[in-house]
C-alpha cells in the first residue's frame, strides 16, 4: 500500500462550484499533516495545515480523521485561480527517521 | 514575504559529471531540506539538515550525493556521477520547525545528458 495516496483526478469543475479532494495515509504514526498547491512546473507552495480539530482559511476547510488515517480538504466557490495539482503531505517517522511524504497530487481545472 | 533563492534555475550537464545544486535558505529558519520531483512524478524527499548535521535521509540519497553548509547562508547539494535518471527539479526548502511547513524554492531543472 502506498504511503500517502489521493484521488487521481482531474477534476475540471465550474467557477463557483465546491469541489473536494481527498487523501489517505498508511503510517498510523503520522504526525503533521498540510495541503500544498504546485501550479505546472513550480515548486509546491503551503496551502494550510491540517490540525485534528479541522481547519479553515477563507474558502478552503481542511479535515483530519486519525482514526481512518484520512485527510480533506474541501474548496468553497471555486476561482479560476484555484487550477493547479493539490499535494496532501504527510510527516511520519520510517526506517529513514522522519520525514514529509507527498502524494501524488490531485489536479484540479476550474472552467469558466 | 522571505524567499528560499535557488541557483541555476536549469543545469544541463553531462552524465558522469559532478553537479552543485545551490540554496539560499530564509535567513531565521533552522532546518533545511532538498526534494527532487522527476518530471510528471510525485515530490520526493532526498534530505533533512540541522545544526551543520544531515538529520535524516532516504534510499534516494546514496553516496552519490552530499550536502554542506559553507557558510552561513548557502546549503548545498551535490551530485557526483551524474546518471540521466538524475534529471528532475530539484527543490530546497527550509523551515523554523520541523513541525511546520516548509518554504520551497522555484527549483532547480538538472537535465542530464
Amino acid at each position: 500500500r502506498k504511503e500517502v495516496e489521493q484521488d487521481p483526478g482531474p477534476f475540471n469543475v465550474p467557477e463557483g462550484a465546491t469541489v473536494a479532494f481527498n487523501c489517505t495515509y498508511s503510517n498510523s504514526a503520522s504526525q503533521s499533516f498540510f495541503w500544498y498547491r504546485q501550479d505546472c512546473r513550480k515548486e509546491p507552495k503551503l496551502l494550510m495545515s491540517v490540525y485534528s480539530s479541522g481547519n479553515e482559511d477563507g474558502r478552503f476547510t481542511a479535515q483530519l480523521n486519525r482514526a481512518s488515517q484520512y485527510i480533506s480538504l474541501l474548496i468553497r466557490d471555486s476561482k479560476l485561480s484555484d487550477s493547479a495539482t493539490y499535494l496532501c503531505v504527510v510527516r511520519h517517522r520510517d526506517n529513514y527517521g522522519q520525514n514529509f511524504v507527498f502524494g501524488p497530487g490531485t489536479r484540479l481545472s476550474v472552467l469558466p | 514575504e522571505p524567499e528560499v533563492t535557488q541557483t541555476p534555475s536549469h543545469q544541463v550537464t553531462q552524465m558522469g559529471q559532478e553537479v552543485i545544486l545551490r540554496c539560499v535558505p530564509i535567513s531565521n529558519h533552522l532546518y533545511f531540506y532538498w526534494y527532487r520531483q522527476i518530471l510528471g512524478q510525485k515530490v520526493e524527499f532526498l534530505v533533512s539538515f540541522y545544526n551543520n548535521e544531515i538529520s535524516e535521509k532516504s534510499e534516494i540519497f546514496d553516496d552519490q550525493f552530499s550536502v554542506e553548509r559553507p557558510d552561513g547562508s548557502n546549503f548545498t547539494l551535490k551530485i557526483r556521477s551524474t546518471k540521466l535518471e538524475d534529471s528532475a527539479m530539484y527543490f530546497c526548502a527550509s523551515s523554523a520547525d520541523r513541525d511546520r511547513g516548509y518554504t520551497f524554492g522555484s527549483g532547480t531543472r538538472l537535465t542530464v545528458v
